[in-house]
């Protein structure tokens, strides 16, 4: 079992919905998790970082984590072409930090 | 904002050439790290180090050497060049427990 999954999709949504992304991982002892935006052929930037459980919201992003279940997501709401993206899920089971497959955001206008 | 450099976007080698690619970060960053990726496969971590001389091996070190003789700067080495070895290279850094800052990236080429 990968210690940080995500579907690899694509994912497609229409410009203008909520985009819902998902990651479980499998260290019940991690603490801290990130998510990436990595855009084709460019580097992973980091949007987003999420500590505690519950919802962190920053402009159209929300990062929601759920310990007990061992999951975490990223909602973009009002989703535009220029979110078309692949969002790489990142994970600190220990002191280093694990990243997820990835999974590839598509929104058509 | 932090910055990570990397000496180049895009290099294009021979078969058994030495071939060297560089870091450099200006965060003082005690953690600085080297990654593979290709499609299909993610991020695959080559190695990293944890402070100036230490070195240790991530999970695909076979063919890949490194060097931090200066806290800022990073260097992976790829001692012999081979067409499997033809991938998007990226350098991150980052303090402990925490998250990392990716640079531009440098697309290898072996031919």
């Amino acid at each position: 079992q990968k210690e940080v999954e995500q579907n690899s999709g694509p994912l497609s949504v229409p410009e203008g919905a909520i985009a819902s992304l998902n990651c479980t991982y499998s260290d019940r002892g991690s603490q801290s998790f990130f998510w990436y935006r990595q855009y084709s052929g460019k580097s992973p930037e980091l949007i987003m970082s999420i500590y505690s459980n519950g919802d962190k919201e920053d402009g159209r992003f929300t990062a929601q984590l759920n310990k007990a279940s061992q999951y975490v997501s990223l909602l973009i709401r009002d989703s535009q072409p220029s979110d078309s993206a692949t969002y790489l899920c990142a994970v600190i089971p220990g002191n280093m930090l694990t990243f997820g497959g990835g999974t590839r955001l598509m929104v058509k206008p | 904002d932090v910055k990570v450099t990397q000496s180049s976007r895009y290099l294009v080698k021979r078969t058994g050439e030495k071939v060297f690619l560089e870091c450099v970060q200006d965060m003082d960053h005690e953690n600085m790290f080297w990654y593979r990726q290709d499609p299909g496969l993610g991020l695959r971590l080559i190695y990293f180090s944890y402070d100036v001389k230490m070195k240790e091996k991530g999970d695909i070190p076979e063919g890949y050497s490194v060097s931090r003789e200066k806290k800022e700067r990073f260097s992976l080495i790829l001692e012999s060049a081979s067409t499997n070895q033809t991938s998007m290279y990226l350098c991150a850094s980052g303090g402990w427990g925490n998250e990392q800052f990716f640079g531009p990236g440098t697309r290898l080429t072996v031919l």
